[in-house]
């Protein structure tokens, strides 16, 4: 089992739609949670940065944490064709190590 | 834009060969960490330098090593490449190494034929 999973989709949906992304995963010492978008041919790029559980909210992005159960979230509300890209889940903290482990990303696809 | 610059952007090259890839961070940026990005595996950590000095070491081969200058630049060295090794290598870059965000550069696209 891989200690981040993450659906690799592709994930479609129409313009407008709420988009829901998620990971999970088994290491409970992980204590900071990120979310990349990378776009085709291009370096990942940091959206939201969480810490523990609860929740963060930046413009159209939302993101979850639930520790108790081992899983993380973003929503994008109103979802735009420019949002169409690979979303990948990060997080660290454990041990003392602050080097991300991600997960394998997400490809979402937002039509017109 | 990042701020973090990649060089080359494409390479490809026999296998058995050695190339070196390059890194400049962002101004100011004194963490540079690399990593390889291969469509099974997805984003895998190599290595992080601080400042000139190795801070932390991933699933890095020992054909493969890596070095930060005095300028913080940084280079990754990759020798007696095999197919495997064609993969998407970004280096990235943070003002301290500890939590924080990292800028992901452009990538090098490395091809082993």
């Amino acid at each position: 089992q891989k200690e981040v999973e993450q659906d690799p989709g592709p994930l479609s949906v129409p313009e407008g739609a709420i988009v829901s992304l998620n990971c999970t995963y088994s290491n409970s010492a992980f204590q900071y949670f990120m979310w990349y978008r990378q776009y085709s041919r291009k370096g990942p790029e940091l959206l939201m940065y969480t810490y523990s559980s609860g929740n963060k909210e930046d413009g159209r992005f939302t993101a979850q944490v639930d520790k108790s159960s081992k899983y993380i979230s973003l929503f994008i509300r109103d979802s735009q064709p420019s949002d169409s890209a690979t979303y990948l889940c990060a997080m660290t903290g454990s041990g003392g190590s602050y080097i991300p482990t991600f997960g394998r990303g997400t490809s979402l696809i937002v039509h017109p | 834009d990042s701020g973090v610059t990649q060089t080359p952007k494409h390479l490809i090259t026999a296998t058995g060969q050695r190339v070196t890839l390059r890194c400049s961070p962002r101004s100011g940026d004194l963490s540079v960490y690399w990593y390889q990005q291969s469509l099974d595996q997805g984003l895998q950590f190599l290595i992080q330098y601080y400042n000139g000095e190795e801070r932390a070491k991933g699933n890095i081969l020992e054909r493969f090593s890596a070095q930060q200058f005095p300028d913080l630049h940084s280079e990754l060295n990759l020798s007696s490449l095999e197919l495997g090794d064609s993969a998407l290598y970004f280096c990235a870059s943070s003002v301290t190494g500890q939590l924080g965000e990292q800028f992901f550069g452009p990538g090098t696209r490395l091809t082993v034929l």
